[in-house]
Formats: structure tokens, sequence, C-alpha cells
């Protein structure tokens, strides 16, 4: 069963504008929530993470909001820059266990 | 480099031989962890460790698979009478804890195809 969804295979936006990811989790035991970033031939690398005793974090252009009633969590990025382009993982944790559970990805092009 | 390192990072091989991949996570982490990557899907838990105590273990982890790490420092992941549904990435992170959840950071891979 797939407790991370990524429904959305891939986004194209233009550069400058708003890049909106979604993630909708079923396992009410997770408590922490990472978007990981991931360049072809390279391993995914940690961007931004939440608790869940928050509801947004920022860091720069990258921000995570998080909606624990409805499950789910979006990562904007603004302004979309060109090397933003990759494939965006959404990643959660239950308490002190240490695997990460990942949806099936989001690939965002941003173009010109 | 202080980063996690993975070697190889590529590997071909026939159905039915063994191969054993190799992660030297970043120095100062206590975690590592491995994880598999097939085509169109994200990273999928297999084992972690903390030192060299294997605390968890996937369902994913078939008895042809068995990690290792034997000075707490790097480990080994090795698939026996590989198998064609083995090939994937294979990945390998480290993470410091417990200080708080700290997130984990990857390797580039192991890409093993079995042929």
């Amino acid at each position: 069963d797939q407790q991370v969804k990524q429904n959305s295979p891939s986004l194209s936006v233009q550069e400058g504008r708003i890049s909106i990811l979604n993630c909708d989790y079923t396992n009410s035991m997770f408590d922490y929530f990472l978007w990981y970033k991931k360049y072809p031939a390279e391993g995914p690398t940690f961007l931004i993470s939440i608790s869940s005793i928050k509801d947004k974090n920022e860091d720069g252009r990258f921000t995570v909001f998080l909606n624990k009633s409805a499950k789910h969590l979006s990562l904007h990025i603004v302004p979309s820059q060109p090397g933003d382009s990759a494939v965006y993982f959404c990643a959660a944790s239950a308490g002190t266990a240490s695997k990460l559970t990942f949806g099936t990805g989001t690939r965002l092009q941003v173009t010109l | 480099d202080t980063g996690v390192s993975q070697d190889p990072r590529h590997k071909i091989t026939k159905r039915g031989q063994n191969v054993t991949f190799r992660c030297d996570p970043i120095s100062e982490h206590n975690r590592l962890y491995w994880y598999r990557q097939t085509l169109g899907q994200g990273p999928e838990f297999l084992t972690y460790f903390q030192n060299e105590a294997q605390l968890e273990k996937s369902r994913l982890l078939s008895d042809r698979f068995s990690a290792e790490r034997p000075k707490g420092s790097f480990s080994t992941l090795e698939i026996q009478r590989t198998e064609q549904g083995d090939s994937a990435m294979y990945l390998c992170a480290s993470s410091l804890a417990p200080q708080g959840f700290i997130e984990a950071f990857f390797g580039q891979g192991t890409r093993l195809t079995v042929v």
C-alpha cells in the first residue's frame, strides 16, 4: 500500500512563477516530513523538512506547508528557476523510526 | 569529499551471480540506511544500522540479501543468486541520531543490472 502519494507525476512551470508540489499520506503515525530533490544519475538531496508540530517551514525560496487534518503537505518554490528542474520526492517518518517512506516523485520542469 | 560514497556506481551481472556493494557514510554519522529504487518509484527502505547493529529489516530484504556494518563505519550489501527483479538503483544514506530527526544524506547509488 502506498502510504505516501504524489499524484502528479510531472509539472511544468515558467521561470519566475510559483511551483507547487503536492503530497498526501495515509499513515497517521507519520510526524516528520521531508522533501528531497533528485537529479538524474545522482542520489536524492535533502531540501526541506517539517515536523508535525508545525504547519509551515520556510527556507529561502522553498516553503513547506503541512495540513495534518487533511494529511496533506505541499512544497512551494518561488520564484522557480531552471536549476530547480528535477524530480521531487516527498518522504515521511513515524516517531523515532528511522526509515523514510517515499512517494513516487514529481518531475518538475521549469521553462524559460 | 565528506559525502556518502558508494562503490561501484554501476554493476552488470548475470542472473545467478552474487554481487556486493559498498557504502562509506559521512564519518561522524552513526546511522546508515540502504534503500532500493526502481524505475518510476521512490526509494524503498531495505534496512538500517545504528553503529554496527542492524536494527530493522524490510520484508523486501529476502534471504538472498545480507547487509553488514562490521565496525560501525562502512557497510556492504550482498545479493546472492541475483534475479532480474533485483535490477534497481541501490542507495545508501547516513544520518546522525539521536539529535531529533536529522535528515539522511544519500550517496549517488549503485545501479545494478541483472541480465
